[in-house]
């Protein structure tokens, strides 16, 4: 089993459409937690980090859930410029060495 | 506003040759890392250097070595290049504490003939 798991998708979703992501972890010590995003054959770039109470960025929140070991990420009126690959990244102590999902494909289409 | 600077961008290599992957960042992170993504695939990491003067491996070290410079650098050798090296590599740098987040280069695209 991979330490952090995506559902890989595709989601096609309309423009103005509420589309969420999930991704689950194994190693319950995890401290950290963020998702970035990744467009085709760039690198990727921070999104958000996910706090334990949740957070809301604009259109976007993520929540985290320590008991189910999951974190969230959940977008509202979804935009042509949205579309791209969200990665979740799962931190330890160890030298903010991350685990990177192999990530979620996102096209929104008009 | 460089962040994490990568150098070169692209490269093509005969199997065999060897070449160095150079990185360097401007914002005094202490933690260094080398990640790569094979088409469709998530981040694998390289190696990892917690602190100047420091590496480890991370998931998939073979063929590959590494050397922290100083603090600002962190360059990713390829002794002798393989088919299966072809790649996009990443440099990443952090503060290293559990609660700041990466900031990656933008990349280098590697093909191994």
């Amino acid at each position: 089993r991979k330490e952090v798991e995506q559902d890989p998708g595709p989601f096609n979703v309309p423009e103005g459409a509420t589309v969420a992501f999930n991704c689950t972890y194994s190693n319950s010590a995890s401290q950290s937690f963020f998702w970035y995003r990744q467009d085709c054959r760039k690198e990727p770039k921070l999104l958000m980090s996910v706090y334990s109470s949740g957070n809301e960025d604009g259109r976007f929140t993520a929540q985290l859930n320590r008991a189910s070991q999951y974190i969230s990420l959940l977008i509202r009126d979804s935009k042509l410029s949205d579309s791209a690959t969200y990665l979740c990244v799962v931190m330890s102590t160890n030298a903010g060495k991350s685990t990177f999902g192999d990530g979620t494909t996102l096209t929104v289409k008009p | 506003n460089a962040g994490v600077t990568q150098t070169p961008k692209f490269q093509v290599l005969k199997t065999g040759q060897s070449m160095t992957l150079q990185c360097a960042q401007d914002m005094n992170h202490n933690s260094m890392y080398w990640y790569r993504q094979d088409p469709g695939m998530g981040l694998r990491l390289i190696y990892y250097s917690a602190s100047e003067g420091t590496t480890d491996k991370g998931e998939v070290p073979n063929g590959y070595n590494v050397s922290r410079l100083n603090k600002r650098e962190f360059s990713l050798r390829l002794e002798s290049a393989a088919p299966s090296q072809t790649s996009v590599y990443f440099c990443a740098s952090s503060w290293g504490y559990s609660n700041q987040p990466q900031h990656f280069g933008d990349g280098t695209r590697l093909s191994i003939l």
